[in-house]
């Protein structure tokens, strides 16, 4: 058991670009969860996936938020047209479907300048 | 709609004093509670977790919450902190409404361990 695992750890671009942040589950956990946490705040909940179905979306996930998870296994987010305002840390979850328990990677620090 | 309120957003405390970080959450329905740590520029690590059964829940590192519905809290408490213990502490509530269990989390509460 490895862990959640996300890249890249770290990402710099300009307003206007496109980004693309890559999360591994823990082999077998059937739910992952995408989460965003702006400095000084908590985590927000942005969408999650059952296998490989998208089952809820955040209202704060806007059309130029895409997530997918081919296969059920990892998932990926990609922003486009990135803002000032996307800047952020964007952590993944996953969780075993009979156990609560959702457990993090260490997320992807997003700057947009 | 349903929150999470960590009142206190920094604790500054000496090295081996008690500690409680206090968390509230707004709905008394059915609940699964959580408390999470996290160190600088890393994600989330589960402390505890409170899902059913004794309302006194032990974790890692020595600490422990206790869930008091009638009150809608969840604080979390450690008889003797060491600085190691210096971090930033997440509460979360997952409110069983059907659907994912997604986690909502209050602002944190910085705890601060000093000589």
């Amino acid at each position: 058991d490895t862990g959640v695992s996300q890249d890249p750890r770290h990402k710099i671009t300009k307003r206007g670009q496109n980004v693309t942040f890559r999360c591994d589950p823990i082999s077998e956990h059937n739910r992952l969860y995408w989460y965003r946490q702006t400095l000084g705040q908590g985590p927000e909940f942005l969408t999650y996936f059952q296998n490989e179905a998208q089952l809820e979306k955040s209202r704060l996930l806007s059309d130029r938020f895409s997530a997918e998870r081919p296969k059920g296994s990892f998932s990926t987010l990609e922003i486009q047209r990135t803002e000032q305002g996307d800047s952020a840390m964007y952590l993944c979850a996953s969780s075993f479907q009979a156990e609560e328990t959702q457990y993090f990677g260490p997320g992807t620090r997003l700057l947009v300048l | 709609a349903q929150s999470v309120t960590q009142l206190d957003s920094q604790v500054p405390v000496f090295e081996e004093a008690p500690v409680e970080l206090r968390c509230n959450y707004s709905s008394s329905v059915s609940v699964y509670l959580f408390w999470y740590v996290q160190y600088p520029n890393q994600g989330l690590q589960l402390l505890l977790k409170y899902l059913s059964g004794s309302t006194l829940v032990k974790g890692i590192n020595g600490f422990e919450a206790e869930f008091n519905k009638s009150q809608t809290s969840f604080h979390l408490r450690k008889p003797s902190v060491h600085i190691s213990d210096t971090a930033e502490y997440f509460c979360a509530v997952s409110w069983l409404t059907g659907g994912g269990n997604k986690l909502t989390f209050g602002t944190g509460t910085q705890l601060k361990v000093e000589l």
